[in-house]
C-alpha cells in the first residue's frame, strides 16, 4: 500500500531564513508523481510544486525547491527566504494512477 | 489554470435536515472528482471518489446512505449530507483533476458545515 509520511508535525523558521520540510513515501510503482500543497488559514489547498518520478532533476518554483531521492523514497521541500505569507500547513502528496495520498501535514510558523 | 468552485463556503443547518454541497470544474472537464473531510489541524480524509455517469466509490467507514454523491455531468459533482447530526460538522473539500495523471489535484475552497 502507498503511504506518505511527514515526520514533522510543526516547524518554525525565522523570516528570510531557509527551512526544509521532510516527506517520505512508500510505493511499489515506478511511475508516479509527488506534490507539495500549502493550506493557509483560509483552508484553500494550493499546489506549491510537483515532481515527476521519472525526472532526476529536482523541481524548482521560485523560492520553493525539492530534494527528490527516488531510491530513498524521500521528497523534501525547501523554502528559501521565508516570508510571513509562507505560514501554513504543508501537505506532501503522492499520485500513482488514480490513487492519491496525503501526508499528515506540517504546520509551518514564520517568525518575524 | 484549472479552477474548481465549491459552494457554499459556509452553511449552518438544523439537526435532521439535509445539506447539499456543489463542486464545479470551471474550465476543464473532470471525469473524476473527490470528496474529502478535514478535521481541525488534521490531514484530508478521502470520503469518496465521484465518477461521472456512475456510482461513487466510498472509502471504508463512510456511510454512503448518509453522504450521497451525484456526478451528473463532467463539470459538476454534489455531496448531500442527509439527516445531518452535530457529529457531521466538519470542513468538506472537493477536488478534481484532468485526465492526465501528471496533473495535481485542484481543490475547491471548502465548505464549513455546522449542524446545530
Amino acid at each position: 500500500a502507498q503511504t506518505v509520511t511527514q515526520s514533522q508535525p510543526e516547524m518554525s523558521v525565522q523570516e528570510a531564513e531557509t527551512v526544509t520540510l521532510s516527506c517520505t513515501y512508500d510505493t511499489s510503482e515506478s511511475d508516479y508523481y509527488l506534490f507539495w500543497y500549502k493550506q493557509p488559514p483560509s483552508r484553500q489547498m494550493i499546489l506549491v510544486i510537483r515532481q515527476e518520478a521519472y525526472k532526476q532533476q529536482n523541481a524548482t518554483e521560485n523560492r520553493f525547491s525539492v530534494n527528490f531521492q527516488k531510491a530513498a523514497k524521500s521528497f523534501s521541500l525547501k523554502i528559501s527566504d521565508s516570508q510571513l505569507g509562507d505560514a501554513a500547513m504543508y501537505f506532501c502528496a503522492y499520485r500513482g494512477g488514480n490513487q492519491f495520498y496525503f501526508g499528515t501535514g506540517t504546520s509551518l510558523t514564520v517568525i518575524p | 489554470g484549472a479552477v474548481v468552485s465549491q459552494h457554499p463556503s459556509r452553511v449552518i443547518c438544523k439537526s435532521g435536515t439535509s445539506v447539499k454541497i456543489e463542486c464545479r470544474s470551471l474550465d476543464f472537464q473532470a471525469t473524476t472528482m473527490f470528496w474529502y473531510r478535514q478535521f481541525p489541524k488534521k490531514s484530508l480524509m478521502l470520503m469518496a471518489t465521484s465518477n461521472e455517469g456512475s456510482k461513487a466509490t466510498y472509502e471504508q467507514g463512510v456511510e454512503k446512505d448518509k453522504f450521497l454523491i451525484n456526478h451528473a455531468s463532467l463539470t459538476l459533482s454534489t455531496l448531500t449530507v442527509t439527516s445531518a447530526h452535530p457529529e457531521d460538522s466538519s470542513f468538506y473539500i472537493c477536488s478534481a483533476t484532468r485526465v492526465r495523471s501528471g496533473y495535481g489535484y485542484t481543490f475547491g475552497s471548502g465548505t464549513r458545515l455546522t449542524v446545530v
